[in-house]
């Protein structure tokens, strides 16, 4: 099957510093990449759409002056968290969409996740 | 708004009795439900899923009901067994569009 990457699976940074969470596609090529997050028992909340070659779509209340993406390449897109503070931290999950595995509208593959912890 | 809703955190069943578990939605626009079976620390993983035209999904143990009217789905799990224990996370989506998630219900199998 499809698997989907993620690295690191964990970062602890200083607040004002900036991470940067990598989103790769193993053994497929992902036009498209989702970023999401998790905060505690809560739900998985999109955060933008990552599309090879183009800007990426944020959903509204996410800044995109904050969380930069980049999809660089058909199997690699980068959340960059600039200056990050406490309120960041959470648990931030990719997924990519591979049209030809897909089936029944399950074509989005999920990465392992990265904990990020400001102080 | 919360566009997806599971309104049980947590359900507790026996094993080998039949878990259900609900999700209503609000946006008619979704032609496509997910649902997803998800651990602590780790990237959600896909169980089953059904078309908006579609009524009923059937994979194994794992059947999908969905009430268009009501706007309302099922996941029906059975037997259960211990291996389910889990948090459930019901989605949707329109088109190819990032997926919609419900809060979750946390699934405690029993003995």
């Amino acid at each position: 099957g499809a698997v989907v990457s993620q690295h690191p699976s964990w970062v602890i940074c200083k607040s004002g510093t900036s991470v940067k969470i990598e989103c790769r596609s193993l053994d497929f090529q992902a036009t498209t990449m989702f970023w999401y997050r998790q905060f505690p028992k809560q739900s998985l909340m999109l955060m933008a759409t990552s599309n090879e070659g183009s800007k990426a779509t944020y959903e509204q209340g996410v800044e995109k002056d904050k969380f930069l993406i980049n999809h660089a390449s058909l199997t690699l897109s980068t959340l960059t968290v600039t200056s990050a503070h406490p309120e960041d931290s959470s648990f931030y999950i990719c997924s990519a969409r591979d049209f030809e595995f897909g089936q029944g509208g399950n074509e989005q593959f999920f990465g392992p996740g990265t904990r990020l912890t400001v102080l | 708004d919360q566009q997806v809703k599971q309104n049980s955190p947590s359900l507790s069943v026996q094993e080998g009795r039949i878990s259900i578990l609900n999700c209503d939605y609000t946006n008619s626009m979704f032609d496509y439900f997910l649902w997803y079976k998800k651990y602590p620390a780790e990237g959600p993983t896909f169980l089953i899923s059904i078309s908006s035209i579609k009524d009923k999904n059937e994979d194994g143990r794992f059947t999908v009901f969905l009430n268009k009217s009501a706007k309302h789905l099922s996941l029906h799990i059975v037997p259960s067994q211990p291996g389910d224990s889990a948090v459930y996370f019901c989605a949707a989506r329109v088109r190819a569009d990032g997926l919609t998630f419900g809060k979750g219900t946390h699934l405690i199998i029993q003995p």
